[in-house]
């Protein structure tokens, strides 16, 4: 069965430090989502990516993030100067076609511990 | 942000009888209302959905009940079963792609 696949599984770094999660969504899919769930609390959305842009973002999803789909197949998440609140686990997502609902495919996730 | 409400944090239920999992809304303008199903160090899996313009949906063990009026939706399990153990999250889907979750219930299936 298809899956999406999120390196590293684990990530621990220091304030201040840059940061790359990197995704591997099913290979038909179109739409491509981060989601990150600060322990304990709800899933969060943070932006959607379709036809190589930012279709969507959060205010969670300030200057010190960005997307890109480098080479047709990695989808990354990129925090430039970490906080210590970014300490989350971090969910990519793919879907194939936006009319159906829920056919919303994550990745185990990353967690990523700022210290 | 408070959207979209699980107000029950944990919920026990024994095994062979019916679970009941509550979701409450204020959003009308969320068009599609999901459950996904999280294992520990797993990512959300889906598990059924149901448009904004139907009640009830049903699939094998699971139904999801929509209450338009009353901005609630429910998810029923049964019977159910040890390996239903799992945190459950709410969702409702605004625009074509964006997800909002509740914060989860913690189901727990007891033999």
């Amino acid at each position: 069965e298809p899956e999406v696949t999120q390196t590293p599984s684990h990530q621990v770094t220091q304030m201040g430090q840059e940061v790359i999660l990197r995704c591997v969504p099913i290979s038909n899919h179109l739409y491509f989502y981060w989601y990150r769930q600060i322990l304990g609390q709800k899933v969060e959305f943070l932006v959607s990516f379709y036809n190589n842009e930012i279709s969507e973002k959060s205010e969670i999803f300030d200057d010190q993030f960005s997307v890109e789909r480098p080479d047709g197949s990695n989808f990354t998440l990129k925090i430039r100067s970490t906080k210590l609140e970014d300490s989350a686990m971090y969910f990519c997502a793919s879907l194939q076609t936006s009319g159906r609902a829920g056919e919303l495919f994550f990745g185990e996730g990353s967690r990523l511990t700022v210290l | 942000d408070q959207q979209v409400k699980q107000n029950s944090p944990s919920l026990s239920v024994q095994e062979g009888r019916i679970s009941i999992l509550n979701c409450d809304y204020t959003n009308s303008m969320f068009d599609y209302f999901l459950w996904y199903k999280k294992y520990p160090a797993e990512g959300p899996t889906f598990l059924i959905s149901i448009s904004s313009i139907k009640d009830k949906n049903e699939d094998g063990r699971f139904t999801v009940f929509l209450n338009k009026s009353a901005k609630h939706l429910s998810l029923h399990i049964v019977p159910s079963q040890p390996g239903d153990s799992a945190v459950y999250f709410c969702a409702a889907r605004i625009g074509a792609q964006k997800l909002v979750f509740g914060q989860g219930t913690r189901l727990t299936i007891n033999p």
